[in-house]
């Protein structure tokens, strides 16, 4: 059972370049999302998708686009890199157990823009 | 809308010694809590999480949650600080509806010093 995996784990881009990063859970998990973490910020929310075919933004999704491919998959697209965006990007996944949304998180992305 | 606030972004104990790490959080309707681990260059894992079903949490390796809701406070406690606990560690909050996201505070690093 894989969990949460994305991919890639480490990326650099140059300034104006776009990339996607991908996201696939094998937990039959309803919500999705992408947090970026940066020293002593935590993890910020840029994007999450309650359901399939559902998506909304969180507290920073400038210079970002996801999409909710199916239940099992969710995208993160940078369509114009900046230095800003260097940082490291986590996916996670929800589901109630009963009422409790326990998430699972991947091993992160490592992303430069030079 | 929801948040947390975690008091100290560093805190340092000898190995033995009390941990107490600070989580306050904000939400308009009884929330969900957790807290997670991130050791090194890995992603979050999950410690403990209150439900409701009982204001003290028990979580893994030792650790200790209690909910307090007069406080508006999840503090993290473990009685005999290990050198392998040393890692950074996250409150989260969430109103757990469907739609509703998890909020993370901006983490604490616990070192611990033999």
């Amino acid at each position: 059972n894989a969990g949460v995996t994305q991919t890639p784990k480490f990326q650099v881009l140059k300034t104006g370049q776009s990339m996607t990063l991908q996201c696939a859970q094998d937990m039959n998990h309803n919500s999705m999302y992408w947090y970026r973490q940066d020293p002593g910020m935590g993890l910020r929310l840029i994007y999450y998708s309650a359901s399939e075919g559902t998506t909304d933004k969180g507290e920073v999704p400038n210079g970002y686009n996801v999409s909710r491919l199916n239940k099992r998959e969710f995208s993160l697209r940078l369509e114009s890199a900046a230095p800003s965006q260097t940082s490291v990007y986590f996916c996670a996944s929800s589901i109630s157990r009963g009422s409790v949304p326990e998430a699972f998180f991947g091993q992160g992305t490592r992303l430069t823009v030079v | 809308a929801q948040s947390v606030t975690q008091l100290g972004s560093h805190v340092s104990v000898s190995e033995g010694a009390l941990v107490l790490l600070r989580c306050n959080y904000s939400s308009s309707v009884p929330p969900y809590l957790f807290w997670y681990v991130q050791y090194p260059n890995q992603g979050l894992q999950l410690l403990l999480k209150y439900t409701s079903a009982a204001t003290l949490v028990k979580g893994i390796n030792g650790f200790e949650a209690e909910f307090k809701k007069s406080e508006t406070s999840f503090h993290l406690t473990k009685p005999s600080a290990h050198m392998s606990d040393a890692a950074e560690y996250f409150c989260a909050v969430t109103e757990g509806w469907a739609g509703t996201a998890l909020i993370f505070g901006k983490g604490t690093t616990l070192s611990v010093s033999s």
